[in-house]
């Protein structure tokens, strides 16, 4: 069964602070996702992840891609209000098949 | 148009009816995918459709669910004698070809309430 896990699910953060968001995936894919997705709001694509050890930022968001371990990180540097939002991570199915596999999401809060 | 675009963007149905929810992607966009999102949940994946392809249906979760696509244009989802659970917000995305690593452009959902 394929399975993205990611963690926490939920996290509330001061801003100013760093942490990062975890997401494990189940198989040999390479091309990993992250979204970000607004109360109410559809998801906007955050960042495209095609090979192991890549690495890419955006402001204040930073996510990486380890296929051995089949992790992949978004780190979140200084974190600001405008930041909270739920973040999903996602990844294709493999061989054959082309659905894009989401986690649960983790809902971010970035209080003062 | 310039994003992906759903409507109804919020249906309110009576049990045992049925409902078509519409998407028309992103012009020159040949991978068309049909996601559902239940209050607070992820996403679960229902179908997606790569050009001329037979469509790959296997998320959809019974066969009171349909879609269909004409080419490369506008999908209709179609749920049929709609139930209480099929309460969600379903979610239209398109991308450029399914086989490049291109990401997912969505649309802004189609909210589905059934009383």
């Amino acid at each position: 069964e394929l399975k993205v896990e990611q963690n926490p699910l939920f996290l509330s953060m001061q801003e100013g602070k760093n942490y990062t968001i975890y997401c494990n995936y189940s198989t040999t894919s390479d091309r990993l996702y992250w979204y970000r997705q607004d109360p109410g709001k559809s998801l906007e694509s955050l960042f495209v992840l095609l090979s192991n050890g890549a690495v890419k930022q955006e402001g204040r968001l930073m996510a990486s891609l380890d296929t051995k371990a089949r992790l992949s990180t978004l780190h979140i540097t200084a974190a600001v209000h405008d930041l909270s939002a739920t973040y999903f991570c996602a990844e294709y199915s493999g061989a054959g098949s082309y659905q894009l596999t989401f986690g649960k999401g983790t809902k971010l809060s970035v209080i003062p | 148009g310039a994003g992906v675009s759903q409507s109804p963007s919020n249906k309110v149905t009576e049990k045992g009816k049925d409902v078509e929810l519409r998407c028309d992607p992103i012009s020159g966009h040949t991978a068309l995918y049909w996601y559902r999102q239940r209050l607070g949940q992820g996403l679960e994946f229902l179908i997606y459709f790569q050009g001329n392809s037979a469509p790959d249906k296997s998320g959809l979760p019974s066969d009171r669910f349909s879609a269909e696509r004409t080419g490369e244009s506008v999908s209709t989802l179609t749920i049929q004698r709609t139930q209480q659970e099929d309460s969600a917000v379903y979610l239209c995305a398109s991308s450029l070809w399914v086989r490049v690593a291109g990401e997912l452009f969505f649309g802004e959902g189609s909210r589905l309430t059934v009383l």
